[in-house]
């Protein structure tokens, strides 16, 4: 078993609509959540992260996590052709871990106009 | 604000030849840095982490090294490329897990291929 899942994708989405990307770990006791969006050929950028259970909302974008469930979701409203990327889930699994984080493989999302 | 540099951008390199990546960040100081490799439609993978100068802790046994000759400098080598080290170099920083600041941040990163 994978410690970061993620669907590789690509997920379609039109223009406007919403786009839900789902991403679950292994370790019960991970604390930090993050996501990253990384275009073709770049470095990925951090955009969301989250600590504690519940919703996180920063402009277009929410996290929403789950620890009982060990899932950590993204929702990105009103989507935008430049929303087009490859979406990482990153996972710290413990305080103590010196920041180190596991990375899903990724999410490919394709707004279609 | 804080600034992360990677040099070069790009480099191809022949099988057998040295390797010398940098990395620095400006407008920190003693953060937390973090070499990663991703291999063409592959996932991150975490080579190196350093907490502080001259502390360098490795994940995966290659024939890669790093080194933090400074505090805000952080350094990738191998005295013997391979094949197989091609790759999307990336180094990250984040303000350290002592000030409970988890955020990473990654530089531009250095494609580097292995002819």
């Amino acid at each position: 078993q994978k410690e970061v899942e993620q669907n590789s994708g690509p997920l379609s989405v039109p223009e406007g609509a919403i786009a839900s990307l789902n991403c679950t770990y292994s370790d019960r006791g991970s604390q930090s959540f993050f996501w990253y969006r990384q275009y073709s050929g770049k470095s990925p950028e951090l955009i969301m992260f989250i600590y504690s259970n519940g919703d996180k909302e920063d402009g277009r974008f929410t996290a929403q996590l789950n620890k009982a469930s060990q899932y950590v979701s993204l929702l990105i409203r009103d989507s935008q052709p430049s929303d087009s990327a490859t979406y990482l889930c990153a996972v710290m699994p413990r305080t103590d871990s010196w920041g180190k984080l596991q990375f899903g493989a990724g999410t490919q999302v394709v707004v279609t106009p | 604000s804080q600034t992360i540099h990677q040099w070069p951008a790009t480099l191809v390199q022949p099988v057998g030849s040295p390797l010398s990546l940098e990395c620095t960040v400006e407008g920190t100081s003693n953060p937390n840095l973090y070499w990663y490799r991703q291999a063409a439609g592959r996932g991150l993978q975490l080579l190196f982490y350093s907490v502080g100068i001259g502390q360098i802790s490795s994940e995966v046994p290659q024939n890669l090294s790093a080194s933090r000759p400074q505090d805000r400098q952080f350094i990738l080598s191998s005295k013997k490329l391979l094949l197989s080290d091609s790759g999307f170099y990336l180094c990250a920083w984040t303000r350290g897990t002592m000030v409970g600041s988890y955020e990473q941040y990654f530089g531009p990163g250095t494609r580097l291929t292995v002819t």
